[in-house]
């Protein structure tokens, strides 16, 4: 199994560009979440997915959008990308968080500045 | 609502001495707690996790936490630290109920030689 794989592993982009990272796994987990890990902040949750076609905001999810269509895949797109959007984005998977033999596993992340 | 939050943002030891990262938690209904490690630019591994099924929870590498619900705390500690160890360490927090995990703003640990 590869786990969880994102693509690309960095991106520059100047303002007001648009992009989409890519997040898959392999392991058949219901649940996916996109995170943001910055400086003294620890993670922060974007959006999640429970299930193909079921999604929701987490924590910062403003300039983001995601859609599941796939079990395997999870995009996260950028509208428009501001400097604030800098930063580390991690793609996670789990069975489904919450219950007691679950894990969640991390993607590699993708670090991503905006110029 | 459920959060956690990590005293001490840096923390160094001497190799060969006790590791203590600390996590108090905060959570209106029984939590599960878990402490993830970050190596320099990876992503992040899952050290242990609390899961109600005992309060003493041991982990990969050495690593144990005690859950303590009467302090609400979930620290982290190593008898005795080694070289490999440093790295950056999140304590993070999903309700029994819930679909989120919330994360501390982690400790980066300095081993001294």
């Amino acid at each position: 199994n590869a786990g969880v794989t994102q693509t690309p592993k960095f991106q520059v982009l100047k303002t007001g560009q648009s992009m989409t990272l890519q997040c898959a796994q392999d392991m058949n987990h219901e649940y996916m979440s996109w995170y943001r890990q910055d400086p003294g902040m620890g993670l922060r949750l974007i959006h999640y997915s429970v299930g193909a076609g079921i999604t929701d905001q987490g924590e910062v999810p403003n300039g983001y959008n995601v859609s599941r269509s796939t079990t395997e895949d999870f995009p996260l797109r950028l509208l428009s990308a501001a400097p604030s959007q800098t930063s580390v984005y991690f793609c996670a998977s789990s069975l489904q968080p919450g219950y007691p033999t679950d894990t969640q596993y991390f993607g590699p992340g993708t670090r991503l500045t905006v110029l | 609502a459920q959060s956690v939050t990590q005293l001490g943002s840096h923390v160094s030891v001497s190799e060969g001495a006790l590791v203590l990262l600390r996590c108090n938690y905060s959570s209106s209904v029984p939590p599960y707690l878990f402490w993830y490690v970050q190596y320099p630019n990876q992503g992040l591994q899952l050290l242990l996790k609390y899961t109600s099924a005992a309060t003493l929870v041991k982990g990969i590498n050495g690593f144990e936490a005690e859950f303590k619900k009467s302090e609400t705390s979930f620290h982290l500690t190593k008898p005795s630290a080694h070289m490999s160890d440093a790295a950056e360490y999140f304590c993070a927090v999903v309700a029994d109920t819930g679909n989120q995990f919330y994360f501390g703003t982690g400790t980066s640990l300095t081993v001294i030689p």
